[in-house]
């Protein structure tokens, strides 16, 4: 059963356009979500993150969104670029518990 | 320089053959996990330790032993690999629950 969905394996985006990456949670008891990016050959980096209580969270290029009615959360890059190119998880968990559940990430391909 | 170190970065075994890869963080972090990545099932947790002496488990922790002695170190263990444990492996650590987590770079795993 998974409780971190990330349904686009994949995204194809020009650069200097906005990049959205999809996230969806069934559990209503996660209350602080982030996202990581992962470079081939490489552990996951920390990107950025957002607690339940706000629904925007923004750093630079960056910018997460949290619907918590929905139960969904977005990551958009504005403006794109190559660099980008990555597999981002979005990964969330629950205050009080230690465990932290990722999605199974999606491909962003930045094309020049 | 702050980083989590992981060891062996590849390894190929055979069914049965008792191994240990290694985990070390220098950022005096409590929190430390495991984590398998595979395709399609993105990252999924092993274990998890809050602090020395202190484990439980993740997601996945069948045919997986950890140990906390040090707060620097954790250990995973795989007293009998099969091959289905044949994957990529991610330690991580952060400085409190819930907070941002380093990664490792990664423990390439085949079993035979």
């Amino acid at each position: 059963d998974q409780q971190v969905k990330q349904n686009s394996p994949s995204l194809s985006v020009q650069e200097g356009r906005i990049s959205i990456l999809n996230c969806d949670y069934t559990n209503s008891m996660f209350d602080y979500f982030l996202w990581y990016k992962k470079y081939p050959a490489e552990g996951p980096t920390f990107l950025i993150s957002i607690s339940s209580i706000k629904d925007k969270n923004e750093d630079g290029r960056f910018t997460v969104f949290l619907n918590k009615s929905a139960k969904h959360l977005s990551l958009h890059i504005v403006p794109s670029q190559p660099g980008d190119s990555a597999v981002y998880f979005c990964a969330a968990s629950v205050e009080g518990y230690q465990k932290v559940t990722f999605g199974i990430g999606t491909k962003l391909q930045v094309i020049p | 320089e702050a980083q989590v170190t992981q060891n062996p970065r590849y390894l190929i075994t055979v069914t049965g053959k008792k191994l240990t890869v290694t985990c070390s963080q220098n950022m005096n972090h409590e929190y430390m996990s495991w984590y398998r990545q595979d395709p399609g099932l993105g990252l999924r947790q092993i274990y998890y330790s809050v602090n020395v002496e202190v484990t439980d488990k993740g997601d996945v922790p069948e045919g997986y032993k950890v140990s906390r002695k040090e707060k620097r170190n954790f250990p995973l263990i795989l007293e009998s690999p099969s091959p289905n444990q044949t994957s990529l492996y991610f330690c991580a650590s952060s400085l409190n629950w819930g907070e941002t987590q380093y990664f490792g770079p990664g423990t390439r795993l085949l079993v035979l």
